[in-house]
């Protein structure tokens, strides 16, 4: 079974910190997302990532940036965090085509004060 | 743009009841369309897959079909139990260059069944 693991359920950090969130996927998946889910807004893009180093904004990218280093971790780093980026985060991995489903991992509640 | 829409938002049925959740979306041309389930505060667990070329796919109880020419799909769900309760998400993959990677989520329909 593919599995996408993330370093964190639940986050509580302080306006202005720097935040890091992980993923990991076990399964040599090519393509890797970060997601966040907020009530009445459903699921926006932030970033993707189709190979190592490389990635592409999604539609909500702003106070945002990514890093995928190697190809099994993607991670989502907010530099200055705010309040309005308190929200359930997930990220997902497929296969590098467009054909093939998406896994998503458990997701971090994280709250910004 | 695409756009995704499930209707109803919520649903509410007694146990050991059929249903069908519906989805529809606004352009045809798409590469397959991806069913899934969310539990409250949980990730999002893949249901079934239809890629553009088929008309239905079936898991156990579950049997999802896809009518591209009328942008719908629903979701079937035989003989309902109440560990069937969640959000169900629809997500379409768009044949178009610079978004052929990205999914576009529906908002789900809230599913209690009652036992």
């Amino acid at each position: 079974d593919v599995k996408v693991t993330q370093s964190s359920r639940y986050l509580v950090k302080r306006t202005g910190e720097k935040v890091f969130l992980e993923c990991v996927q076990d399964m040599d998946h090519e393509n890797m997302f970060w997601y966040r889910q907020d009530p009445g807004l459903g699921l926006r893009l932030i970033y993707f990532s189709y190979d190592v180093k490389m990635k592409e904004k999604g539609d909500i990218p702003e106070g945002y940036s990514v890093s995928r280093e190697k190809k099994e971790r993607f991670s989502l780093i907010l530099e200055s965090a705010s309040t309005n980026q308190t929200s359930m985060y997930l990220c997902a991995s497929e296969v590098g085509s467009s054909y093939n489903e998406q896994f998503f991992g458990p997701g971090t509640r994280l709250t910004v004060l | 743009k695409q756009e995704v829409t499930q209707i109803p938002a919520a649903l509410s049925v007694p146990e050991g009841e059929n249903l069908v959740l519906n989805c529809s979306f606004t352009d045809s041309a798409i590469y397959n369309l991806q069913w899934f389930r969310q539990d409250p505060g949980k990730g999002l667990t893949s249901l079934l897959l239809i890629q553009s070329s088929q008309r239905e796919q079936t898991s156990g109880r579950l049997n999802a079909s896809l009518d591209k020419s009328s942008g719908r799909s629903t979701l079937y769900i035989a003989a309902s139990q109440p560990g069937d309760s969640a959000t169900y998400l629809c997500a379409v993959r768009l044949i178009s260059s610079g978004s052929a990677r990205q999914l576009t989520f529906g908002s789900g329909t809230q599913l209690t069944v009652l036992p």
